[in-house]
């Protein structure tokens, strides 16, 4: 089945070791998202590449890094994870149809831990 | 990007419809109505949109009141894994979907 798959599901990193999520897609859309979500709060938009364009929300800390080596794949760097950074992180997609009907399939979420 | 405002909690019983209210005063003529809910330790799941039109799917109706200021999800025949927390966004293009605080809905057996 096409879908969106995070790799880990729970990640533990100690304050100030930079990390990584990955998130990987076999729908071939265009459009991927990253989202932060802290415990009991909605998701909120990191930032989303269209196609290779990097598109930063204002309030994204520069901690807070976006690699897409290709359609398929994209990985989120916290250079130096703080407490504050502890939260859910979900990787969505979209197509160009999608994009206009507000349609994002959203993974199951990595869980990062930073102790 | 219109605010919107859903209750925190509603419990619904297991078969009846699940009617949930959302109001969006502020919107503006080009903001599209979404829903999308949120189980428990999984990722948003998209519903339905809507525009100005009722809308049905295979999930839910999305009824638009004629002036726009409010929005009802329907789930039919609620089941227990209905159970979640269900978004409403009002907004122009989909590449920011602000997720407001949302209504937990408990399906109750």
């Amino acid at each position: 089945d096409a879908m969106v798959i995070q790799n880990p599901r729970y990640q533990v990193t100690q304050f100030g070791k930079p990390v990584t999520l990955s998130c990987s897609q076999t729908l071939n859309h265009n459009v991927m998202y990253w989202y932060q979500q802290k415990s009991s709060q909605a998701p909120k938009l990191l930032f989303h590449y269209y196609d290779k364009d990097f598109n930063n929300e204002a309030d994204t800390p520069d901690n807070f890094q976006s690699r897409r080596p290709n359609t398929s794949f994209c990985f989120l760097d916290i250079r130096s994870p703080g407490l504050g950074d502890a939260a859910m992180y979900l990787c969505a997609t979209s197509s160009n149809r999608g994009v206009l009907t507000g349609e994002q399939f959203f993974g199951p979420g990595t869980r990062l831990t930073v102790l | 990007d219109a605010k919107t405002t859903q209750p925190p909690s509603m419990d619904c019983a297991e078969g009846r419809a699940a009617n949930l209210p959302c109001n969006h005063s502020t919107i503006s003529g080009n903001e599209y109505v979404y829903w999308y809910r949120q189980i428990h330790s999984q990722g948003p799941q998209y519903i339905i949109h809507g525009l100005k039109n009722n809308e049905t799917n295979e999930m839910a109706s999305l009824i638009i009141t004629e002036d726009r200021k409010s929005s009802t999800l329907i789930l039919p025949h609620a089941t227990l894994r209905d159970t979640a927390v269900y978004y409403c966004i009002a907004l122009q293009g989909a590449n920011n979907l602000f997720f407001g605080t949302g209504t937990r809905l408990t399906v109750i057996p």
